[in-house]
């Protein structure tokens, strides 16, 4: 069975802390993204990664940033947490062949 | 420029009475298409996806879908519903070829289904 796991599923962080959101998946997948959902405003895509080392932008970028040292782990780190990143963070690999599996998510509360 | 509109955000349903859940999809290339399902509080699973192959794919729990090149449509049915197919819905569109496959998320359909 395919398996994407994020590290948490529910988080309580302070304003100004560092967090890092871990995921891991055991598919061999290239390709790994970072989405965040909110009501009203659906799935949003923070980053992406084709290949280890590589990362790309995706359409919020801002206050955020990514790791990939291994093909298997992708991490998301907010620098300096703030109150308006209290969100479910979805962490998704794919083939490139189409489809992608998604982790369980990580609900952040930012305080 | 690839977009997804659900056209519905709301679907209610009666327990044992067909889904129709409905997405329009815009893409300069060859698209390939998926649904997501969503239960509360859980991440997203894959219901089942058109990669240009065969325009009715079958999925997952008696899910189909339909590809319509002419009508840019690929709506999701379902011939009777169950209580447990209460969630939300995601039409995704993505283009293979270029960013890594980089998806694009329709707005969510949610589905309530009456005993």
């Amino acid at each position: 069975d395919v398996k994407v796991t994020q590290s948490s599923r529910y988080l309580v962080k302070r304003t100004g802390e560092k967090v890092f959101l871990e995921c891991v998946q055991d598919m061999d997948h290239e390709n790994m993204f970072w989405y965040r959902q909110d009501p009203g405003l659906g799935l949003r895509l923070i980053y992406f990664s084709y290949d280890v080392k590589m990362k790309e932008k995706g359409d919020i970028p801002e206050g955020y940033s990514v790791s990939r040292e291994k093909k298997e782990r992708f991490s998301l780190i907010l620098e300096s947490a703030s109150t308006n990143q209290t969100s479910m963070y979805l962490c998704a690999s794919s083939p490139g062949t189409g489809g992608a599996f998604f982790g369980q998510g990580t609900r952040l509360t930012v305080v | 420029a690839q977009s997804v509109t659900q056209l519905d955000s709301h679907v209610s349903v009666s327990e044992g009475t067909p889904v129709l859940l409905r997405c329009n999809y815009s893409s300069s290339y060859s698209p390939s298409l998926f649904w997501y399902v969503q239960h509360p509080n859980k991440g997203l699973q894959l219901l089942l996806k058109y990669t240009s192959a065969a325009t009715l794919v079958k999925g997952i729990n008696g899910f189909e879908a339909e590809f319509k090149k002419s009508e840019t449509s690929f709506h999701l049915t379902k011939p009777s519903a169950h209580m447990s197919d209460a969630a939300e819905y995601f039409c995704v569109v993505s283009d293979l070829n270029t960013n890594a496959g980089k998806s694009t998320f329709g707005d969510g359909t949610t589905l309530t289904v009456k005993p």
